[in-house]
C-alpha cells in the first residue's frame, strides 16, 4: 500500500538553528500539507501546497517557515531559526484531490528544540 | 465556539462494550467529515469518512447531522486494540485544509 514517508523520525536541534524536514508524498497525489502537533495538543494545519506553490497557510506559518518541492518526489519544510516553541511532531500529508478526499499522513518527525 | 469540539474523555470501557463519541463543528460550509484514529505519538490514520446517509464499516458506524452540525462515531463490541485517541476532523469548507478536534481518548480494559 502506498504511503507517505518522512525523514528523520526524530530531530534534535539547538535554538536558532535551521532545520529541514523531509517528506515523500504518495506518488500520484496532487496536494501536499504540513501539520504539526505540540505534545498534548490537537493537530494544527500549517500549509498546503499545490501545483508548485502555496495554496494556503495558517497564522503559525510565518516568515520563519518555508516549503519546497525541489524535485518530483520530495516535499520539504524548512524552519529558518528554530525556537523552543517549535518543538512538536510535524506531519506531512497528501491527498489525490482537494477538499472532499481523505488525507494520508506520514509517520511524523519529532522536532525537539533545545 | 471551537471549530471542532469533542469530549476529551477518557472513556474507560470493558471489552465488548458499545461506546459512542460525539463531535460538533462550527463551520456550516464544511463539506467533508472524517474520523481518524491516533495511537500514542503516532500519525493520525483514517478510520472512516462520514456521510449524511450514515455509514458503517464492521463494528464502526458514523453519522452526520448537518442541521445540528453534529458527527458521531459508534464502536460496537470494543476490543483492546481499539484503545486510542479518536479524532473528529472536518474540512474547512472554503479551502482544502483539515480542522482537527482535540480527540477523545478511549481505553478498553480487559
Amino acid at each position: 500500500e502506498p504511503e507517505v514517508t518522512q525523514t528523520p523520525s526524530h530531530q534534535v536541534t539547538q535554538m536558532g538553528q535551521e532545520v529541514i524536514l523531509r517528506c515523500v508524498p504518495i506518488s500520484n497525489h496532487l496536494y501536499f500539507y504540513w501539520y504539526r502537533q505540540i505534545l498534548g495538543q490537537k493537530v494544527e494545519f500549517l500549509v498546503s501546497f499545490y501545483n508548485n506553490e502555496i495554496s494556503e497557510k495558517s497564522e503559525i506559518f510565518d516568515d520563519q517557515f518555508s516549503v519546497e518541492r525541489p524535485d518530483g518526489s520530495n516535499f520539504t519544510l524548512k524552519i529558518r531559526s528554530t525556537k523552543l516553541e517549535d518543538s512538536a511532531m510535524y506531519f506531512c500529508a497528501s491527498t489525490p484531490l482537494t477538499a472532499n478526499t481523505e488525507a494520508f499522513f506520514g509517520q511524523g518527525t519529532r522536532l525537539t528544540v533545545v | 465556539r471551537k471549530e471542532v469540539e469533542q469530549d476529551p474523555g477518557p472513556f474507560n470501557v470493558p471489552e465488548g462494550a458499545t461506546v459512542a463519541f460525539n463531535c460538533t463543528y462550527s463551520n456550516s460550509a464544511s463539506q467533508s467529515f472524517f474520523w481518524y484514529r491516533q495511537d500514542c505519538r503516532k500519525e493520525p490514520k483514517l478510520l472512516m469518512s462520514v456521510y449524511s446517509s450514515g455509514n458503517e464499516d464492521g463494528r464502526f458506524t458514523a453519522q452526520l447531522n448537518r442541521a445540528s452540525q453534529y458527527i458521531s462515531l459508534l464502536i460496537r463490541d470494543s476490543k483492546l486494540s481499539d484503545s486510542a485517541t479518536y479524532l473528529c476532523v472536518v474540512n474547512d469548507g472554503a479551502t482544502n485544509k483539515l480542522i482537527f478536534g482535540t480527540g477523545t481518548l478511549l481505553a478498553v480494559q480487559p
